[in-house]
């Protein structure tokens, strides 16, 4: 069974520090890899997502993440947060098939990222 | 455009009462619908998933169930909530074509039983 693990619970940072939270995953087979964000009082909005190509994948606001299939892991990085960066953000998975149960997203447990100004 | 309605926003319910939230989607047709839980430290759980009109999947046994009675409507009940049930669910859907489309989340629903 697939099973996402995210490393942090909570991170603390002050403003203009990088970021990255670690993401590993668990599926031997083709997969699709997500990062969603929620900020506070909002919807679940998708970050940024890879499905084939470059390993290294950009999304909104400034962030990216790179694949390292040898390590199962899809980390998200930022250079440089800010303040309007704290929100909780998740990880998630689903095997390369359509549609049903296979099309199933997993999460991790999410990481709480707050940002001083 | 697609958009996904869910509601209530939040909602608290004594122990053993029954539960009904709705979630709705509007501009797309034979969507794949979900509905997920994220309870405290726990993160975000599949609970159960339709691929079409009367058609649900569970993923985990508990206390809940879903039903699909119209292609984008989708509900999640109980007839008795349990102190356990207490969390944020969220609904969502993604193209009957497959999940590489990506998913597309409600803005969920806070349930406190007490």
């Amino acid at each position: 069974a697939q099973s996402v693990s995210q490393h942090n619970h909570h991170v603390i940072l002050s403003e203009a520090a990088s970021l990255e939270l670690g993401c590993n995953y668990s599926y031997g087979g083709t997969v699709n890899l997500f990062w969603y964000v929620q900020y506070p009082g909002q919807h679940l909005q998708l970050l940024l997502k890879y499905f084939s190509g470059d390993p290294l994948v950009k999304g909104i606001k400034g962030f990216e993440a790179e694949f390292i299939k040898s390590k199962f892991s899809f980390n998200l990085r930022k250079p440089s947060v800010q303040w309007s960066d704290t929100a909780e953000y998740f990880c998630a998975v689903n095997a390369g098939y359509y549609g049903g149960s296979q099309g199933n997203l997993i999460f991790g447990k999410g990481t709480k990222l707050s940002v001083k100004p | 455009s697609q958009t996904i309605h869910q509601w209530p926003a939040t909602l608290v319910q004594p122990v053993g009462s029954p539960l009904s939230l709705e979630c709705t989607v509007e501009g797309t047709s034979n969507p794949n619908l979900y509905w997920y839980r994220q309870a405290a430290g726990r993160g975000l759980q599949l609970l159960f998933y339709s691929v079409g009109i009367g058609q649900i999947s569970s993923e985990v046994p508990q206390n809940l169930s879903a039903s699909r009675p119209q292609d984008r409507q989708f509900i999640l009940s109980s007839k008795k909530l349990l102190l356990s049930d207490s969390g944020f669910y969220l609904c969502a859907w993604n193209s009957g074509q497959g999940a590489n489309y990506g998913y597309t989340f409600g803005s969920g629903t806070r349930l406190t039983v007490v």
